[in-house]
């Protein structure tokens, strides 16, 4: 079974920094894209940001372009997100997402975690 | 930016038909997603690649499109079916490798 589970810090102050992790089990990790999905308090989902499973190149929306960072350790089975330079409005529960080989959709996803940006 | 125009809100009887719509210019030169979101659960894809259906999701969810409009149909809705919706997709110059529409709140 596929497992995802994100973790990072939970509050921030604005204009600081946000690291977040995801680390999956139960599917071949390396084989496999990722993704970083947001979800700000009574918004829609908003995809922020994805990584290759194995050449490395990613992708950013234009809301996160210049002030984040995806990566992934595959060694470790984790992906990661910074986001510097945080504003109110980043706050969000953060969902990461494995992007399926077959479907090329965000085919399963973990249960997100919340991240508060607030002085 | 590019974007996906989605009804704020649809509203169905249990064992009607629920359409909900998704537009965009790219639409017919990319593959549409859809999500199925219920509050305090993380998604789940119920069509990918238009109208193709990940194992485990009931035949009576279903996927089409007609130009730069795709429609996700549920037949005999049940309550269970209450959720928002989400289409994902692409625009063509490749700047934006993912946009999701706005949402469509199915109410049953």
């Amino acid at each position: 079974e596929v497992r995802l589970l994100e973790s990072g810090e939970g509050w921030v102050q604005p204009g600081g920094s946000l690291g977040l992790s995801c680390v999956g089990s139960g599917f071949t990790f390396r084989n496999y894209a990722m993704t970083w999905v947001r979800q700000a308090p009574g918004k829609g989902l908003e995809w922020i940001a994805s990584i290759s499973s194995s050449t490395g190149k990613v992708f950013y929306a234009d809301s996160v372009n210049g002030r984040s960072t995806i990566s992934r350790d595959n060694s470790k089975n984790t992906l990661y997100l910074q986001i510097h330079s945080l504003r109110p409005d980043d706050t969000a529960v953060y969902y990461c997402a494995v992007i399926g080989v077959t479907t090329n959709g965000f085919d399963h996803w973990g249960p997100g975690t919340l991240v508060t940006v607030s002085s | 930016s590019y974007e996906l125009t989605q009804p704020p809100s649809v509203s169905a009887s249990p064992g009607e038909t629920a359409r909900i719509t998704c537009s965009g210019d790219a639409l017919p030169k990319n593959y549409v997603y859809w999500y199925q979101h219920r509050p305090g659960q993380a998604p789940v894809l119920v069509i990918y690649k238009d109208k193709e259906r990940p194992s485990g999701i009931p035949d009576r969810i279903s996927g089409s499109t007609s130009g730069t409009i795709v429609t996700l149909t549920i037949t005999g809705v049940q309550a269970e079916d209450e959720a928002v919706y989400y289409c994902l997709s692409s625009d063509s110059s490749g700047s934006y490798p993912w946009v999701f529409g706005g949402g469509t709140k199915l109410t049953v």
